[in-house]
């Protein structure tokens, strides 16, 4: 069966210091990642999505970039976090055969910039 | 824009009622899917329609797509304190990665 992980959980980090939040799949290849923020319980906000490695797409102009260094493993990166990155990260997957492409979510990375 | 709008945004209801949430476009979608997500947790699948009128059901909880496949709504009966959490639809406007729409999301809680 596939599975997700995210880490870490939990970051408090000071404005301007460096983030990374990795997320690895398992159980399955080649999926389409995603990394999306979620702002107070609402409705979530795309970042990136890779549909290969290496292959990186952007939604929103941002302070925060993604790599896609292997199949299945996806990192979310800032050189210097600002205040306004603060939020709860969640990645995903969903399968490139499935026409309906349902997402299946990690636990979530929860970002507290100070 | 929000491209789907849910509604109402908060719902506080009393164990055993029913409820209805609703997912509204003005876009057409190829497929619809309904999460439910439980605090400091990830969204989890609940159901996906794809066709226009479709009625699907999981125990408690019934689903509909709008006949012109612009709108949802999740009907819950007899609500229990485990139904307590935000509900999010996702309307998928055809094939690629990144046509999957997210709703602004419905907070329930159901008081014991």
């Amino acid at each position: 069966s596939q599975t997700i992980h995210q880490w870490p959980a939990t970051l408090v980090q000071p404005v301007g210091s460096p983030l990374s939040l990795e997320c690895t799949v398992e159980g399955t290849s080649n999926p389409n990642l995603y990394w999306y923020r979620q702002a107070a319980g609402r409705g979530l906000q795309l970042l990136f999505y890779s549909v290969g490695i290496g292959q990186i797409s952007s939604e929103v102009p941002q302070n925060l970039s993604a790599s896609r260094p292997q199949d299945r493993q996806f990192i979310l990166s800032s050189k210097k976090l600002l205040l306004s990155d603060s939020g709860f990260y969640l990645c995903a997957w969903s399968t490139v055969a499935i026409n309906t492409g349902e997402l299946f979510f990690g636990e979530g990375s929860r970002l507290t910039v100070l | 824009t929000q491209l789907l709008e849910q509604s109402p945004q908060f719902l506080s209801i009393q164990e055993g009622e029913n409820l209805t949430v609703y997912c509204n476009s003005s876009s057409v979608f190829s497929s619809l899917q309904w999460y439910r997500q439980e605090p400091g947790e990830g969204p989890v699948l609940l159901v996906t329609v794809v066709t226009g009128g479709e009625v699907k059901k999981l125990k408690r909880l019934t689903f509909q797509f709008g006949d012109a496949r612009k709108d949802s709504s999740l009907h819950i009966t007899a609500a229990q304190p485990g139904d307590t959490g935000l509900y999010l639809c996702a309307g998928r406007l055809g094939a690629g990665a990144n046509n999957l729409f997210f709703g602004t999301g419905t907070r329930l809680t159901v008081i014991p």
